[in-house]
């Protein structure tokens, strides 16, 4: 079983709309959690870490339900500058970063 | 804002030649990594370093594979003698000792012919 799957998407979607994708992580001691973007061919950059009590920042709210080892994101009001891949990423411990293989969201006008 | 910083950006070799990556690291973190992404693929965990020791490895980095920190900036990822299969994006990354958010340099894309 992967470490942490996603849903690859793609997820087309018009200006405005609201979007949201899972992921699901397989070892139950994960420490944190996080969403990256990934811009095509650049390195990833972290959107949001991920709480257990859900958090937002701005048109973006994550959720993490550690009993199911499910982690979520909802991208509010799409613009067309969230087109990119979103990661989601799990720390195991201090030494490294697991990732999924990412969900492509494209926004249209 | 500090950035990590990668060189070259880009690199050709050809196969069974040494290859040297470089990163500067963010000036006052003290975890550094190195990851990398096959094209088309999902960012794989090769290496962390801290306190001028490899911390974790993964299965991906065997003896082709070094890390040195070889001055108080430089973080380098040597490839002793590449293959085709190398080819792939080389992304470094640093943390700082309270944070959890790991910094990702715009990476190295690496060709071998």
């Amino acid at each position: 079983r992967k470490e942490v799957e996603q849903d690859p998407g793609p997820f087309n979607v018009p200006e405005g709309a609201t979007v949201a994708f899972n992921c699901t992580y397989s070892n139950s001691a994960s420490q944190s959690f996080f969403w990256y973007r990934q811009d095509c061919r650049k390195e990833p950059k972290l959107l949001m870490s991920v709480y257990s009590s859900g958090n937002e920042d701005g048109r973006f709210t994550a959720q993490l339900n550690r009993a199911s080892q499910y982690i979520s994101l909802l991208i509010r009001d799409s613009k067309l500058s969230d087109s990119a891949t979103y990661l989601c990423v799990v720390k195991y411990n201090d030494y490294k970063l697991s990732f999924g293989a990412g969900t492509t969201v494209t926004v249209r006008a | 804002e500090p950035e990590v910083t990668q060189t070259p950006s880009h690199q050709v070799t050809q196969m069974g030649q040494e290859v040297i990556l470089r990163c500067v690291p963010i000036s006052n973190h003290l975890y550094f990594y190195w990851y990398r992404q096959i094209l088309g693929q999902k960012v794989e965990f090769l290496v962390s370093f801290y306190n001028n020791e490899i911390s974790e490895k993964s299965e991906i980095f065997d003896d082709q594979f070094s890390v040195e920190r070889p001055d108080g900036s430089n973080f380098t990822l040597k490839i002793r003698s590449t293959k085709l299969e190398d080819s792939a994006m080389y992304f470094c990354a640093s943390r700082g000792v309270l944070e959890e958010t790991q910094y990702f340099g715009p990476g190295t894309r690496l060709l071998v012919l």
